[in-house]
């Protein structure tokens, strides 16, 4: 079983405040690593696919980046606005399993 | 572009008996994959697909199965259902197995009783 962890479970940000979350996978073995934002009632939204060490990839004021060596991933928002209000989900994909974390559940306080 | 389908949307079995799910992918993506989400468990990967072709199989029993058409559309089956087996059962598609981007399905909720 790989070990695919979030912290923290859960946040609440003040509209405006920026705010970033952990994503912790092995090491060893490393293909991917994707991003993806879930609302409720909705379906997962892909934010980002990571591949490379010191990948940093960026969408708006949403950006993440990529450390394969020590196994983690940072995402980063930037000026939280209400609609950020979501799971973030990571998902390492290595040993030819694709596993995800237990996510982060954003909440954006007015 | 039509996004990933998947139906039925919603289905209520009786304990024992056997579902098939099935999943439609975008036009032109080869990869299929699909996820069980339980409140207990979270998201979790039950196989991948590919020019139908099995890649990658998660950790659940031989009663999950699947298989992809030469369409790219893909179904999924469970046998001898178990309460347990009450999820959201997501499909997602992309161009190739991962690292491509994943569009996810809306789901179908499985209720067992």
């Amino acid at each position: 079983i790989l070990n695919v962890e979030q912290s923290p479970q859960s946040l609440h940000v003040q509209e405006g405040d920026s705010t970033n979350f952990t994503c912790s996978f092995p090491s060893s073995n490393f293909y991917a690593l994707h991003w993806y934002r879930w609302e409720t009632a909705k379906s997962p939204e892909a934010l980002f696919v990571m591949t490379l060490n010191g990948d940093e990839k960026k969408k708006g004021r949403i950006s993440a980046t990529l450390n394969t060596k020590e196994g983690y991933s940072y995402l980063y928002i930037k000026g939280s606005q209400p609609e950020d209000s979501a799971t973030y989900l990571c998902q390492f994909f290595g040993n030819e399993k694709l596993t995800f974390g237990t996510g982060t559940r954003l909440t954006i306080i007015p | 572009k039509a996004g990933v389908t998947q139906t039925p949307r919603y289905l209520i079995k009786t304990r024992g008996q056997q579902v098939t799910l099935s999943c439609s992918p975008i036009s032109g993506h080869r990869s299929v994959s699909w996820y069980q989400q339980t409140p207990g468990q979270g998201l979790q990967f039950l196989f991948e697909y590919f020019s139908e072709t099995q890649r990658n199989k998660g950790n659940f029993p031989g009663r999950f199965s699947g298989r992809q058409f030469s369409n790219s559309r893909s179904e999924m089956n469970v046998s001898t259902l178990e309460l347990g087996d009450s999820a959201l059962y997501l499909c997602a598609s992309s161009l190739g197995p991962s690292p491509y981007e994943q569009y996810f399905g809306p789901g179908t909720r499985l209720t067992v009783t």
